[in-house]
């Protein structure tokens, strides 16, 4: 079985412009987290979707936003991209919302200039 | 605040010595720990975990020891080789989904 998907793998953006990510949970897991891993850092905890609620957000700007779509893949969107958004974006599935395991995806490399 | 952190940033041993990760956490709600290893360009891949009911957890080269007493958390590598060489990270979670990352410690494994 496939684990997480991420895409695009990079990606280069200018400040202002708009940016939407893309991952695909493990077969069979309803839960998708996202993180945002800034270099030389922990990843820290942005977004989490269940059976395509919200059930958690972090301590991000209403910039960042997601959604997550009845096959369970989910989509990071980031609006007025800044310099500071420059990281690598990480995706984690779980079976269920309340799960304690996640695994996490390659991640998606941002680069804002 | 909540936090979970590390003592040191990077750690250097000799390929077949044992190797200890350290982590330190301050939220004693927190009943479930985790260890993940990652490596340059990659996500972060999960070690092993330990709820707080336990106090030692056994992997394969790999064992977890907890201490609720003092918030602290290691992470135990034996016969440390060359593809252990990475990013460690302990992240807590209390049944919230999220999880809580701390800063990571680099092991460096010399041959």
């Amino acid at each position: 079985d496939a684990g997480v998907t991420q895409s695009p793998t990079h990606l280069i953006k200018t400040r202002g412009q708009h940016v939407t990510l893309r991952c695909s949970p493990i077969s069979g897991h309803k839960s998708v987290s996202w993180y945002q891993q800034v270099l030389g850092q922990g990843p820290q905890f942005i977004f989490q979707y269940y059976e395509k609620e919200e059930r958690g957000r972090g301590n991000f700007p209403d910039r960042f936003s997601a959604r997550q779509f009845p096959n369970y893949s989910s989509e990071l969107n980031v609006n007025a991209l800044l310099l500071g958004d420059s990281a690598l974006y990480l995706c984690a599935s779980s079976l269920v919302g309340s799960s304690y395991e996640q695994y996490f995806g390659p991640g998606t490399r941002l680069t804002v200039t | 605040g909540e936090s979970v952190g590390l003592h040191l940033p990077t750690l250097s041993v000799q390929e077949g010595d044992n190797s200890i990760i350290n982590c330190a956490y301050s939220n004693s709600a927190s009943d479930y720990f985790i260890w993940y290893k990652q490596e340059s360009g990659k996500g972060p891949q999960f070690i092993i975990d330990i709820r707080s009911n336990m106090d030692k957890r056994q992997g394969q080269r790999v064992t977890v020891l907890l201490n609720k007493t003092v918030k602290h958390l290691s992470l135990q590598i034996a016969a440390t080789q060359p593809g252990d060489s990475a990013v460690y990270f302990c992240a807590e979670n209390s049944n919230t989904g999220k999880l809580i990352f701390g800063q990571g410690t680099t092991l460096q494994v010399k041959p």
